[in-house]
């Protein structure tokens, strides 16, 4: 079985352009979150998405949203972007919001904002 | 507030030695989840090992073995007979009980393993 897909995996930006970055989750699981990791520093949370609703949400701006299909797919998007935005944003998927359930990273999209 | 303290940035060794990866980690929960994932340079984290607060039954699986101890809110990784295939950045991470499932990570530890 497919792992968590993102797409695209690499993308190039300048300041103040808006981005949109997609996620497919493991066939079955319904749960995403979305994390950023800039340059050695560990992952951050961003968002957790569950059934099409926001479950949960880290300390970022609201030029950060992000939603949640049918399908269980997820975009993240990221609105006025800065040279901060720059990072790697890995999205997880778990099967639904258990505690005791481990969440399974995709490869990530790698954004370059000039 | 929930914290993971990485203290070890780089560690780099010659293969077959053994090495232990520190995780110290703070929460005020009563129940939470410990985390270890592994980085190799593509990017995706690759999950290790999940465990309880209230297992704390060390777990061998292979060449990795994890020691939690609650006493001293620790949560350390040890590979042994180390190989480079072994050399990414290894993350430890926390998680509550309670809320969104929201992973704290430290700020990982970069192992090298030299031929």
């Amino acid at each position: 079985d497919a792992g968590v897909t993102q797409s695209p995996t690499h993308l190039i930006k300048t300041r103040g352009q808006h981005v949109t970055l997609r996620c497919s989750p493991i066939s079955g699981h319904k749960s995403v979150s979305w994390y950023q990791q800039v340059l050695g520093q560990g992952p951050q949370f961003i968002f957790q998405y569950y059934e099409k609703e926001e479950r949960g949400r880290g300390n970022f701006p609201d030029r950060f949203s992000a939603r949640q299909f049918p399908n269980y797919s997820s975009e993240l998007n990221v609105n006025a972007l800065l040279l901060g935005d720059s990072a790697l944003y890995l999205c997880a998927s778990s099967p639904g919001t258990a505690v005791q359930e481990t969440q399974y990273f995709g490869p990530g999209t790698r954004l370059l904002v000039l | 507030a929930q914290k993971v303290t990485q203290a070890q940035t780089e560690i780099s060794v010659v293969e077959k030695e053994d090495v232990t990866l520190d995780c110290v980690y703070e929460t005020r929960d009563t129940t939470y989840y410990l985390f270890w994932y592994k980085q190799p340079p593509s990017g995706e984290l690759v999950f290790l090992i999940r465990r309880n607060s209230f297992d704390e039954q060390n777990e061998i699986s292979g060449r990795y073995s994890w020691n939690f101890q609650k006493s001293t809110s620790s949560f350390n990784f040890t590979i042994t007979a180390s190989q480079v295939v072994d050399s990414a950045v290894y993350f430890c991470a926390l998680r509550s009980s309670q809320g969104a499932q929201k992973l704290v990570f430290g700020q990982g530890t970069r192992l090298t393993i030299n031929p």
